[in-house]
Parts: C-alpha cells; sequence; structure tokens
C-alpha cells in the first residue's frame, strides 16, 4: 500500500459525459501528479500540481483540467468524454516539487466511456 | 525529447532462471532514472532509483544498475510471484514529470 488513495475505483459512463476523479496523496506529500496509461501509449503525464498550485503541464487536453484543494487532495475533471479516453487514470505523490524524488502511486481509477 | 526504450518487451523465465531487462534512454541531464513494478490492473510500485552512471542499488532478488545511457534490472533466481510489468522511466534536468517506457512483462514459470 503506497498510501496515495483514488476513488472511485472504476467508473462507467457514456460519451459526451463528465466525470471527476479524486486522489488523495501520502501524508505529508505536497506535490501530487496525474497520468493516464491506455493498452496503446504506456503511461503519460497529464499535469502536477505543487501544494495547491499548478507546477507542470504534460499532454493534457483542454477538456480536461485539474486542481488542489487546501487540504492537498486533487481532483481530476474530465468533460465531453471521447470513447478514446477510456483508460486507467493514476495519481502519484511526492515530498517535493522539483528534485528528483519517486513518486508513489495509487491504485488508479479505471475509466469506461461507452 | 526524452526517450525511454525498453527491451525485451516481454520475456518468459523458468522459476529460477537468472535474466536481466533492458532500459535505454535519452534525455537532457538525467536528474533520476526510476524502476517500477506494476501488477495487472494495479498502480506501479515503486522500485529503485538511480542518479548516475555506476551506481547499483538491490533489493531482495532485483539488482538495479545504471551507464550513461542504459539501466539494466537483474533478476536472479526469479519466483512465480516477480511475474509483473517491469517500466523504467527518466526524469530530465527541469522535469517534474518521471517519462516511463511501455515496460517489460515478465512471466515466471514454475
Amino acid at each position: 500500500d503506497s498510501g496515495v488513495t483514488q476513488t472511485p475505483k472504476h467508473l462507467i459512463t457514456a460519451t459526451g459525459q463528465r466525470v471527476t476523479l479524486r486522489c488523495s496523496p501520502r501524508s505529508g506529500d505536497l506535490s501530487v501528479y496525474w497520468y493516464q496509461q491506455s493498452l496503446d501509449q504506456g503511461l503519460q503525464f497529464l499535469i502536477q500540481y505543487y501544494n495547491g498550485e499548478e507546477r507542470a503541464k504534460g499532454n493534457i487536453l483542454e477538456r480536461f483540467s485539474a486542481q488542489q484543494f487546501p487540504d492537498l487532495h486533487s481532483e481530476l475533471n474530465l468533460s465531453s468524454l471521447e470513447l478514446g479516453d477510456s483508460a486507467l487514470y493514476f495519481c502519484a505523490s511526492s515530498p517535493h516539487g522539483t528534485h528528483s524524488y519517486e513518486q508513489y502511486f495509487g491504485p488508479g481509477t479505471r475509466l469506461t466511456v461507452t | 525529447e526524452d526517450q525511454v526504450t525498453q527491451s525485451p518487451e516481454a520475456l518468459r523465465l523458468q522459476e529460477g532462471e537468472s535474466s536481466s531487462l533492458n532500459c535505454s534512454y535519452t534525455v537532457s541531464g538525467l536528474r533520476g532514472l526510476f524502476w517500477y513494478r506494476q501488477d495487472p490492473g494495479k498502480g506501479p510500485e515503486f522500485l529503485f532509483t538511480l542518479y548516475s552512471a555506476g551506481e547499483e542499488k538491490e533489493k531482495e532478488r532485483l539488482k538495479a544498475t545504471l551507464t550513461k545511457k542504459e539501466s539494466f534490472l537483474h533478476i536472479t533466481a526469479p519466483k512465480p510471484e516477480d511475474s509483473a510489468t517491469y517500466l523504467c522511466a527518466v526524469q530530465g534536468t527541469g522535469a517534474n514529470n518521471l517519462f516511463f517506457g511501455t515496460g517489460t512483462r515478465l512471466t515466471v514459470i514454475p
């Protein structure tokens, strides 16, 4: 158990809908990272928040957004969903924003768009 | 642009048959190279961080080594419970995120 929690575990929704994925980092970690893992692409970095502020952006679509709250939990919002958004979404946390520290991953949310 | 290539894509070993997984990388200034283990449908589990060429780290039957261009994950006398996908990732200078390879799927047969 990494100490990172994610809810829900599974999510099934229809095209065009909007969903929110939630992540709580390990106690004491200030950084949260969101990754998408699909069968054909591997783990792709989406976005990072550090102590409530956006720190880095990766291949995140404009239909996706995220935020980190004062209690450090984070939410990833996916809107106007398409079939191709079906994937595993992981969040990871680490203690520092920019140093080379390992990231600890949560169990993921499996999103299925039908 | 950062690049991570893992080989082989899949590897089947008999229990007790040692082998190595390869991770070749290109990055503009290496902050760290990371190895993770991922079981199907689960989140990646952190194994090792290597920071500089020549560094080695060990954990049970696993040993990770690093050169300036590649890293190896050596598995000694593997057991069926070592079956998983092993992911390699790099963090480059100026980057906060990890850049992952597509992994090596290891199957250890009893």
